[in-house]
């Protein structure tokens, strides 16, 4: 049972393009969590998202950054018109069940590593 | 708004100390708790996790306790190796049963 998995590991950017980030969460798993860890800080949830749906997005800056679930496929976590201040590591994490729920565990990928020049 | 601090920022011993990591949130209404562990360039590793209604969880070498009224915890470790060296995160979930994570603990055990 393979676990989260994210793609690319690390990926270079320059200013003002596009970054994609991909996070295929545990076989089973119908949540995702998506964090960002900026260098010396810790881990800052992003958003939270279910197949289809985003239920919490309080992380997430309002410009430029988008996700989504879709009912196929991986999550994607989008970065639009990147600057230098996104490079960080970005992490993916999946559970079976609602947060707050008997099977909330998350269980996290390697992450992607951000560099934007 | 839930803070989490971490004590030491950087701890460095030798093989076989036992050792204790800290840490300290401000909104004592958690729903649980969780240690990760972190190694360079990788992941997360959830090494234990602690319901609001239990005070500690034991896992082989290492042992977690939570004081909610204080607003502590800690990560003990016993007999530490050099494979335990790695950066050791503190996370807190309140109601919204997202983690708040602390900047964790960056440990060195040296033979």
């Amino acid at each position: 049972n393979a676990g989260v998995m994210q793609n690319p590991r690390h990926l270079v950017r320059r200013r003002g393009q596009e970054a994609r980030l991909r996070c295929s969460p545990m076989k089973g798993h119908s949540h995702v969590y998506w964090y960002r860890q900026l260098p010396e800080e810790g881990l800052k949830f992003m958003v939270y998202l279910q197949k289809e749906n985003i239920i919490d997005e309080s992380g997430m800056p309002k410009e430029r950054f988008s996700a989504e679930f879709p009912k196929e496929g991986p999550s994607i976590l989008r970065i639009q018109q990147v600057v230098r201040g996104d490079s960080a590591a970005y992490f993916c994490a999946s559970s079976a069940g609602l947060a707050g729920g008997s099977t909330d565990t998350q269980y996290f990928g390697p992450g992607t590593r951000l560099t934007v020049l | 708004k839930q803070e989490v601090t971490q004590i030491p920022a950087a701890l460095s011993v030798p093989e076989g100390e036992n050792l204790v990591l800290n840490c300290s949130f401000t909104d004592s209404a958690i729903y649980n708790l969780q240690w990760f562990r972190q190694d360079p360039g990788k992941g997360l590793t959830s090494l234990l996790l602690i319901q609001s209604s239990q005070r500690e969880q034991t896992s082989g070498r290492l042992n977690a306790s939570l004081d909610k009224s204080s607003g502590r915890s800690t990560l003990y470790i016993a007999a530490s190796q050099p494979g335990d060296s790695a950066t050791y995160l503190c996370a807190v979930a309140g109601g919204s049963y997202i983690p708040t994570f602390g900047r964790g603990t960056s440990l060195i055990v040296h033979p």
